[in-house]
């Protein structure tokens, strides 16, 4: 059965710090991976990555993918209060472009 | 943001009564899809459409009838709603299918008691 595990599941950091977000998957059919990002609302987009090993970048947010090892890992550097959110990972499945959801990680700034 | 509006926004029924969703494009995109949202599970895909008249099902369908009779409109039913059916409830559009990004709605809470 096709899955896509997020960790760590909840995370509460102070401002200013680094954070790294997982997301492994065992996808059949890979096509590509998503980020979105959760303020109590709706999902907003991130990142779509598709090959590995190239850095997606945007300000202090950064993703990258292993198709090798099957995860991505997501970066936010100098952490800002306006980062707490939940973070979502999907994996899009090739045969017929479904996304799989991972639970997600709900990322805490503290001042 | 792209333009995506649901109705209601928040609901609470009762187990037993049909509650129909309602996801409203401005877009023009091709492609709708209804999501449950619950804790632990992350977004499951309901149904989606591909067209007018085109739609299919999605890994939870059970329970759920979907219709879209104009592009920019796309229902979700629940014929006898239940209390496994309490969920946030997402609609989500996009251009094309396949490595494409997916625009979501606002929310629906749903409450059934």
């Amino acid at each position: 059965e096709d899955k896509v595990v997020q960790s760590p599941l909840s995370l509460v950091v102070h401002e200013g710090d680094t954070v790294t977000l997982n997301c492994s998957y065992e996808v059949t059919n890979f096509r590509s991976l998503l980020w979105y990002k959760q303020e109590k609302k709706a999902p907003t987009f991130l990142f779509m990555l598709t090959s590995s090993g190239i850095e997606k970048k945007s300000g202090r947010l950064s993703s990258i993918l292993d198709k090798k090892e099957l995860f991505s890992i997501l970066n936010i550097t100098a952490t800002q209060t306006g980062d707490s959110a939940v973070y979502l990972c999907a994996v899009e499945r090739g045969s017929n472009y479904q996304l799989i959801w991972g639970a997600g990680t709900k990322l805490i700034i503290k001042p | 943001d792209a333009g995506i509006t649901q109705s209601p926004r928040h609901k609470v029924t009762e187990t037993g009564t049909p509650v129909t969703l309602r996801c409203h494009q401005t877009e023009n995109h091709r492609y709708m899809y209804w999501y449950r949202q619950d804790p632990g599970h992350g977004l499951r895909l309901i149904h989606y459409s591909y067209g007018v008249k085109d739609t299919d099902k999605g890994e939870v369908s059970d329970g759920y009838s979907v219709s879209r009779s104009k592009t920019e409109d796309f229902l979700l039913t629940l014929e006898s709603a239940t209390s496994s059916q309490t969920s946030v409830y997402f609609c989500a559009i996009s251009q094309s299918r396949g490595t494409d990004t997916q625009y979501f709605g606002p929310g629906t809470r749903l409450t059934v008691l």
